[in-house]
């Protein structure tokens, strides 16, 4: 059974860090894409962050670009998200999604997710 | 703003069919791209449902009923999530998504009432 389990989430101060983490399990980790994808409270969803099976392709969308930074560990199997100067609208659910392939961008779709981790942006 | 323009709320009988849209903007013509679509429940994660290219080139998700099925409406430039014999579990959010480039895009979401 596929698992994806976040971690990290927290209240956390404007223009502070943050580093998110998600284990998986139940499946070939270095075998597939991992992304990030968030949704603010009452909100959609918006994808943050995707890497490639292995760390050769990674991308960011432009409301995070430069402040935030994807890695993923195969050997830990676990996927991570660094997260610098956070602002208010970063204030979200955090879900770790897996890949229905290897690559990034082409990863298609995302076929499992975690149940999230919350992160809120606040003084 | 989403790229991808989806009807805040839809609502249909139990039995009845639902048909929730997901209108491309003009430069992104619908015939070229996967339509993904995803179900959210509240207090859940999304959950993959199916991808609808063409007719010929389509996918269901692990699980999911083939009473959901997709299309295009290429003359609206629109995606097309329909479930057909709707039941009390499908009270749900619907989010349609796309790779326009190295980001993928959602819609802003449907929430289909079953009344």
């Amino acid at each position: 059974e596929v698992q994806l389990v976040e971690s990290g989430g927290g209240l956390v101060q404007p223009g502070r860090s943050l580093r998110l983490s998600c284990a998986a399990s139940g499946f070939t980790f270095d075998d597939y894409a991992m992304h990030w994808v968030r949704q603010a409270p009452g909100k959609g969803l918006e994808w943050v962050s995707g890497i490639s099976w292995n760390s050769g392709s990674i991308g960011y969308a432009d409301s995070v670009k430069g402040r935030f930074t994807i890695s993923r560990d195969n050997a830990k199997n676990s996927l991570y998200l660094q997260m610098n100067s956070l602002r208010a609208e970063d204030t979200a659910l955090y879900y770790c999604a897996k890949g229905y392939s290897s690559g990034y961008p082409d990863t298609y779709y995302f076929d499992y997710w975690g149940q999230g981790t919350l992160v809120t942006v606040s003084s | 703003q989403p790229v991808l323009t989806q009807p805040p709320s839809s609502s249909a009988s139990p039995g009845e069919s639902a048909r929730l849209t997901c209108t491309l903007p003009s430069d992104i013509n619908v015939g070229s791209y996967n339509i993904y679509w995803y179900q959210q429940k509240p207090g859940s994660p999304p959950r993959y449902l199916l991808y609808y290219y063409s007719d010929s080139d389509k996918g269901q998700g692990s699980g999911v009923p083939s009473r959901f099925s997709g299309s295009k409406d290429a003359s609206a430039n629109t995606g097309i999530l329909l479930i057909s014999g709707l039941q009390s579990e499908d009270e749900a959010d619907y989010y349609c998504m796309i790779w326009p480039s190295n980001a993928p895009r959602f819609g802003g979401g449907t929430k289909l009432t079953v009344l």
